[in-house]
C-alpha cells in the first residue's frame, strides 16, 4: 500500500494567517492527491481534487500544488470557518486508497 | 444534490456481524463506485472498499476476509456486511460516491459523503 505521511501534525495560527500543510507520498502517485476538510463531528469534504483543481463551492483562499511525492495545500489568509482537520489521500492506481494521519489546524 | 444517509445498528457485540446501509437520494446509482469508509475515534480515515452499479467488488486487503458489499438499484441502496468484530471496529463508518474525472486531469476523489454512523463493538 502506498503511504501518506502529513506535516505538522497540528499548527496554531490567527485569522488572516497564511498557512501550509504537506503530505509525502512513499512512492510516485503524479498528481492523484486528494485534500479534505473535516469540521468537528462533521463528514469530510474535497477541498482539492487532482492535486490543484479547487472544488466547486471552495473558496480561492484554498489552493494546491506538487506532483510525484510531495504535496501542499495553502490556506492564503485563514478564516474561522477553515479551522478543522485536513487530510490528504492519493487515488494512484488501484485501490486501497489511503489517507495522510491528519493536520488539525487550530486557533492561536 | 445528491444525498447518502446511513443507516444500521449503532451497537454490535463482539464476534457479531455488522449491516449498514446506505440509501441515495437525489441522483441515480448507476456508473458510480459507491464506497464505505470508517474512521476510529481520535484516528484517520481508512477505505473499506467500494461496489460498482453492475455489483462488481473491490476490497481494503486488510479487511478483505471479513467484508461483503451489495447494490440494489431498484432501490437506490448499497450495503456492507463485516463480520467477526471487534474491538478495534469500533468507528464512525461513512458511505460516499466516488467521483472520477479524465479531463483535463485524470482524478479520483470522494464526494459527497453521508453524515457518518458510530458503531460501537461492546459487550
Amino acid at each position: 500500500d502506498i503511504q501518506m505521511t502529513q506535516s505538522p501534525s497540528s499548527l496554531s495560527a490567527s485569522v488572516g494567517d497564511r498557512v501550509t500543510i504537506t503530505c509525502r507520498a512513499s512512492q510516485t502517485i503524479n498528481k492523484y492527491l486528494n485534500w479534505y476538510q473535516q469540521k468537528s463531528q462533521k463528514a469530510p469534504q474535497v477541498v482539492i481534487h487532482a492535486a490543484s483543481t479547487l472544488q466547486s463551492g471552495v473558496p480561492s483562499r484554498f489552493s494546491g500544488s506538487g506532483s510525484g511525492t510531495e504535496f501542499n495545500l495553502t490556506i492564503s489568509s485563514v478564516q474561522p470557518e477553515d479551522f478543522a482537520i485536513y487530510y490528504c489521500q492519493h487515488s494512484y492506481g488501484t485501490p486501497p486508497w489511503t489517507f495522510g494521519q491528519g493536520t488539525r489546524v487550530e486557533v492561536q | 444534490q445528491v444525498h447518502l444517509q446511513e443507516s444500521g445498528p449503532g451497537l454490535v457485540k463482539p464476534s457479531e456481524t455488522l449491516s449498514l446501509t446506505c440509501t441515495v437520494s437525489g441522483g441515480p446509482i448507476g456508473s458510480y463506485y459507491w464506497t464505505w469508509l470508517r474512521q476510529p475515534p481520535g484516528k484517520a480515515l481508512e477505505w473499506i472498499g467500494f461496489v460498482y452499479h453492475t455489483g462488481t467488488t473491490k476490497y481494503n486487503p486488510s479487511l478483505k476476509t471479513r467484508v461483503t458489499m451489495s447494490i440494489d438499484t431498484s432501490k437506490n441502496q448499497f450495503s456492507l456486511k463485516m463480520d467477526s468484530l471487534t474491538a478495534a471496529d469500533t468507528a464512525v463508518y461513512y458511505c460516499a460516491r466516488e467521483r472520477e474525472q479524465w479531463i483535463p486531469i485524470p482524478s479520483r476523489w470522494f464526494d459527497p459523503w453521508g453524515q457518518g454512523t458510530l458503531v460501537t463493538v461492546s459487550s
